[in-house]
């Protein structure tokens, strides 16, 4: 099964509101991702955690705040957004570097379907 | 620095036609490559990968891409295309310049290619 799910599937909220993604994977993966997709752009990514422990942070602006629970979840909480952070919110897993049974940073990031994102 | 090349935003071929989507690479070290397909409103779904081995690797739904070392290229092929393939295909290579101290997963995506099949 390589699955990973998301919700909700779409959001809209205002400037003020605080909301959060959610994302979960039941594959064991250990490495899991935040992207943000723009329309037909390449998803851009925003943070990556390891082991729980958060190992990437693309200088993503601070009312992006993500959250790592357990090895299965990923959250995303959002807080003061602007409009221009409409978008497609993609969440992946995978094992991480070195740790996958194909080795070191070769396997395979797995996506789930989205968050669509409105903000009014 | 490591990039790589999607260098037709779209591609039109017809049903039952040979498709070709093309994707070229720089980095250093090793490379490994990636196609996914990202259909409208969907996320991405993976298709295949090349790590090592034979140049020629088989993927789903009857995709394959070829790995050249000399040319830098990782074409995505179908003999026989369908119009259910329509949709949005991304290389991706991953990034070996920087070492993330444990999570060196990152992928360097391409801008993607916009493949039309026409019935």
């Amino acid at each position: 099964d390589t699955e990973v799910t998301q919700t909700p599937k779409h959001l809209v909220m205002g400037m003020t509101n605080k909301k959060s993604l959610k994302c979960e994977q039941h594959m064991g993966h250990r490495a899991m991702y935040w992207y943000k997709q723009k329309a037909k752009k390449p998803p851009e990514l925003m943070f990556v955690y390891s082991y729980e422990k958060l190992s990437i942070n693309e200088s993503v602006p601070s009312r992006f705040s993500p959250e790592c629970p357990n090895s299965s979840l990923l959250n995303l909480h959002l807080h003061a957004l602007q409009p221009e952070d409409s978008a497609l919110y993609l969440c992946a897993s995978s094992h991480p570097g070195g740790r996958g049974p194909q080795g070191r940073g070769t396997d395979t990031q797995y996506f789930g379907p989205g968050t669509r994102l409105t903000v009014l | 620095a490591q990039s790589v090349a999607q260098p037709e935003d779209q591609v039109n071929v017809a049903e039952g036609n040979p498709l070709t989507v093309k994707c070229t690479y720089s980095v250093s070290g090793n490379p490994y490559l990636f196609w996914y397909v990202q259909y409208p409103n969907r996320g991405l779904q993976f298709l295949l990968k090349y790590i090592t081995g034979d140049n020629l690797v088989k993927g789903s739904y009857g995709f394959e891409a070829e790995f050249n070392k000399s040319q830098t290229s990782f074409h995505l092929k179908k003999p026989s295309a369908l119009v259910s393939d329509s949709a949005l295909y991304f290389c991706a290579v991953r990034d070996n310049a920087m070492n993330y101290g444990g999570a060196t997963n990152k992928l360097i995506f391409g801008t993607g290619t916009l493949l039309a099949v026409q019935p």
